[in-house]
């Protein structure tokens, strides 16, 4: 499968604990966003990585969130000390190149439950 | 600053009839706009996509959309809907300027197509 992949596909934690959301991105891509998608609502942008570079966290929640993408392996979508709101879906899309006409291809998405 | 609108959260159509999914758009600068399809528990998939150029543009399963400038619109339209394309819609909005930063689509809601014998 070379699409976007994403794991794990659904994930449960409990309020308090941290969980890690994984992407890679498909072959030959080097540009990464994390969305998040509220139930009923549309996705909201968080982040946008290049390897090793964050280029724009605009999106991101100012506490507890964070991402990264290394050089070598997926691209990881931190979230520490999670609450029940953190209960989303979480994509992860990828495209060749940053310019603004190159399409965005999306993985599957991981769907956090906090209990 | 970009934003999306899609007008009617839910549409039904009975099978054969006529599509048309509403979206407005508003940016600041031209927009590249694009027509997302997301089946339950699935990502979003690509239905077709304005950059420049031909303001009709054809994507995916029978899918068109134009680009109205004048009306900051940008609807989805089939001819003949099939049961198989039932699923939630979404249209999204980024800038056409590469300032070398972000490429960011911001999104709709969302429509969720029902399609009924």
């Amino acid at each position: 499968n070379a699409g976007v992949m994403q794991n794990p596909r659904h994930l449960v934690r409990r309020r308090g604990q941290e969980a890690r959301l994984r992407c890679s991105p498909m072959k030959g891509h080097s540009h990464v966003y994390w969305y998040r998608q509220l139930p009923e609502e549309g996705l909201k942008f968080m982040v946008y990585l290049q390897k090793e570079n964050i280029i724009d966290e605009s999106g991101m929640p100012k506490e507890r969130f964070s991402a990264e993408f290394p050089k070598e392996g997926p691209s990881i979508l931190r979230i520490q000390q999670v609450v029940r709101g953190d209960s989303a879906a979480y994509f992860c899309a990828s495209s060749l190149q940053g310019n603004t006409n190159q399409p965005q291809h999306f993985g599957d998405g991981t769907r956090l439950s906090i209990l | 600053a970009q934003s999306v609108t899609q007008l009617g959260s839910h549409v039904s159509v009975s099978e054969g009839a006529l599509v048309l999914l509403r979206c407005n758009y508003s940016s600041s600068v031209p927009p590249y706009l694009f027509w997302y399809v997301q089946y339950p528990n699935q990502g979003l998939q690509l239905l077709l996509k304005y950059t420049t150029g031909a303001t009709l543009v054809k994507g995916i399963n029978g899918f068109e959309a134009e680009f109205k400038k004048s009306e900051t619109s940008f609807h989805l339209t089939k001819p003949s809907a099939h049961m198989s394309d039932a699923a939630e819609y979404f249209c999204a909005v980024t800038e056409s300027i590469n300032t070398g930063t972000a490429s960011k689509l911001t999104f709709g809601t969302g429509t969720r197509l029902q399609v009924t014998l």
